[in-house]
């Protein structure tokens, strides 16, 4: 089946440095792949869409600076966390849905930020 | 936009015991209607879905079934085991390469050995 890895896994920070986060399906072309933030014992909030070769499409109230996505390639898709803050700590997960047929959904295992 | 609506937030059963999660949605044009488990620490994973076309899917204990006229779609859990506790989370999705998922709040299955 399909397989989005997601890295890093968990990285502590200093505050004001910036992060980056990848999105890679292993076994298939994405065109579109979502960014999303996780609060604990909460949904999914999806700050971005990522389309291939194309700028990404953010949500309302997520701020395209500091939150730089890349969709490069069919594969790969970068989340990096400029000028991090203790705010920003938070689980990060990519979702990706292939390029031909139907819109199934797959996730990354997810990457936990801290901010120090 | 797809508005939805997933009940309950938490609920806990008796191991062997069934678990039932409900969830409605609003967009009659939703098609598509995936639902995952995510275990702490991890990103969700797929564990069934079910297009429109479709009353109801089963996979082993897992069972998903649609009411499109009444717009929700529940996930069955027959003979619970502690490894499926988890947060479980609804979605639905519009159109055949549909770009846009609208996630439930998720509930979260506690059971109880």
């Amino acid at each position: 089946g399909a397989v989005v890895s997601q890295h890093p896994s968990r990285v502590i920070c200093k505050s004001g440095t910036s992060v980056k986060i990848e999105c890679r399906s292993l076994d298939f072309q994405a065109t579109t792949m979502f960014w999303y933030r996780q609060f604990p014992k909460k949904s999914l909030m999806l700050m971005a869409t990522s389309n291939e070769g194309s700028k990404a499409t953010y949500e309302q109230g997520v701020e395209k600076d500091k939150f730089l996505i890349n969709h490069a390639s069919l594969t790969l898709s970068t989340l990096t966390v400029t000028s991090a803050h203790p705010e920003d700590s938070s689980f990060y997960i990519c979702s990706a849905s292939a390029a031909t047929g139907a819109n199934v959904l797959t996730f990354g295992a997810g990457s936990r930020l801290t901010v120090l | 936009g797809e508005n939805v609506e997933q009940h309950p937030s938490t609920l806990s059963v008796q191991e062997g015991d069934s678990a039932v999660i409900k969830c409605t949605y609003s967009d009659s044009a939703s098609n598509y209607f995936p639902w995952y488990k995510q275990e702490l620490g991890k990103g969700p994973q797929l564990i069934i879905d079910i297009r429109s076309n479709v009353g109801e899917k089963k996979d082993q204990r897992i069972a998903v079934t649609l009411n499109k006229t009444a717009k929700h779609f529940s996930l069955h859990i027959t003979e619970t085991q502690p490894e499926d506790s988890a947060v479980y989370f609804c979605a639905a999705s519009v159109g055949v390469k549909g770009n846009q998922f609208y996630f439930g709040t998720g509930t979260s299955l506690t059971v109880i050995p």
